[in-house]
């Protein structure tokens, strides 16, 4: 069945070392994106990604990675570089060529605890 | 610079009753407006959203008004129900821009039985 798909739902990693996300859609959407949330802060930017093989920064891309090397595929790599990697990470995806470009759909998310 | 805001972190209604969530923005360039609906520990589900063309757009349940003059939109919902308990977002984008979204921070809405 058709949907985006992140896995796994909950991480825990060290301080200290990178992590990488997972995101696979099958919804044949060309853009993709990456957000975080923190309590009381909604959802902020990270990267996001129009067309494969190019991406660009969101509002808060420090610390963090992308590649897209397949449209299917959008990973995030969480670097030690990130001074507050604990979070919740959502994936989604946009279909730009359909009637309504802008509704981005959302993966079920991965809670990313760092200690 | 925030420029979708929701100033109200939380909002409590009785069941049946309706429930308006309010959201406001500064960015003038802002041509289409969307509401998320999100349970804890999941991703957040699209709603319904609204052009800047139109005042109103109505999805059985839920209704979204506009007001470009005030940069002012709010979220309706009637009769409320308990599965309405959840955090909405509201986000904007400008077409002509790029394809972001910006998110508000998120009103919390409690149905109360």
């Amino acid at each position: 069945d058709g949907g985006i798909t992140q896995s796994p739902k909950y991480l825990f990693r060290k301080e200290g070392q990178n992590v990488t996300l997972s995101c696979e859609q099958n919804l044949n959407h060309d853009a993709m994106y990456w957000y975080r949330q923190d309590p009381g802060q909604g959802l902020r930017l990270i990267y996001y990604s129009q067309i494969v093989n190019d991406f660009q920064k969101g509002d808060i891309a420090e610390g963090y990675s992308v590649s897209r090397e397949k449209k299917e595929s959008f990973p995030l790599t969480v670097t030690s570089a990130q001074k507050n990697p604990t979070a919740f990470y959502l994936c989604a995806t946009a279909g730009l060529a359909t009637p309504e470009p802008r509704e981005q759909y959302f993966g079920p998310g991965t809670r990313l605890t760092v200690t | 610079d925030q420029q979708v805001k929701q100033n109200s972190p939380s909002l409590s209604v009785q069941e049946g009753r309706i429930s308006i969530l309010n959201c406001d923005y500064t960015n003038s360039m802002f041509d289409y407006f969307l509401w998320y609906k999100k349970y804890p520990a999941e991703g957040p589900t699209f709603l319904i959203s609204i052009s800047s063309i139109k005042d109103k757009n109505e999805d059985g349940r839920f209704t979204v008004f506009l007001n470009k003059s005030a940069k002012h939109l709010s979220l309706h919902i009637v009769p409320s129900q308990p599965g309405d308990s959840a955090v909405y977002f509201c986000a904007a984008s400008n077409m002509n821009r790029d394809d972001k979204i910006i998110f508000g921070k998120g009103t919390r809405l409690h149905i109360l039985p």
